[in-house]
């Protein structure tokens, strides 16, 4: 039982490059999210799913698109990588709404992405 | 505005002894309240989840108390150990933004020996 795993851990893109990052839980859950965190701030929602075939948009989404074609996948792109893009990568994925429910929300480890 | 703010920013104690970490927040109306451990280069790890109707809940060393009424939260680690260095982090849901996380920045907590 592996959890949540991400791929790849590091990534340097130069501006304008693409990428996309792989998020995958085992635990059959419904909800997966898309974090990023930046120093001295909060994690901060990009993108959620509510499962399979889903997405929705969180708290900032600009410059990001993501798929959820599998229950186990959740994938983020960056269609034009831009330095303000730098920052940690983490995907979530809970078996019902973390916010509403008092259900766990399990994370990855993390993709740390720098844009040049 | 829905927000979370934590205290204090960082903190360095010695081995063995005891700290408090605190949280308030202006979220509402509120949904849980939940304390994350994240070791430097990981993602976070759920350490506790309180509800409306609890007022504190440990795991192991860790014990949380809420008090919904001023909106605030503490974590309090007793006889702290090197591996509780990392960054706690405090989240508060909001009920009507379906379920919406707000997260802290967080406190960085450093155990010396």
């Amino acid at each position: 039982n592996a959890g949540v795993t991400q791929t790849p851990k590091f990534r340097v893109l130069k501006t304008g490059q693409s990428m996309t990052l792989l998020c995958a839980q085992d635990m059959n859950h419904e909800y997966m999210y898309w974090y990023r965190q930046d120093p001295g701030m909060g994690l901060r929602l990009i993108h959620y799913s509510v499962g399979e075939g889903t997405t929705a948009k969180g708290e900032v989404p600009d410059g990001y698109n993501v798929s959820r074609l599998k229950k186990q996948n959740f994938l983020l792109g960056l269609e034009s990588a831009a330095p303000s893009q730098t920052s940690v990568y983490f995907c979530a994925s809970s078996y019902e709404a973390a916010g509403v429910s008092s259900y766990e929300q399990y994370f990855g480890p993390g993709t740390r992405l720098t844009v040049t | 505005k829905n927000q979370v703010e934590q205290s204090p920013q960082s903190l360095i104690i010695l081995e063995g002894k005891n700290c408090t970490l605190q949280c308030n927040y202006t979220v509402s109306p509120f949904s849980n309240l939940r304390w994350y451990k994240q070791d430097t280069g990981r993602g976070p790890v759920s350490l506790t989840i309180m509800t409306f109707s609890e007022n504190t809940k440990s795991n192991g060393r860790y014990t949380a108390t809420l008090d919904a009424d001023t909106k605030q939260s503490s974590l309090h680690i007793t006889a702290s150990q090197l591996s509780d260095s990392a960054s706690y982090i405090c989240v508060v849901s909001a009920k009507n933004q379906g379920g919406k996380l707000i997260f802290g920045q967080g406190t960085e907590l450093s155990v010396k020996p």
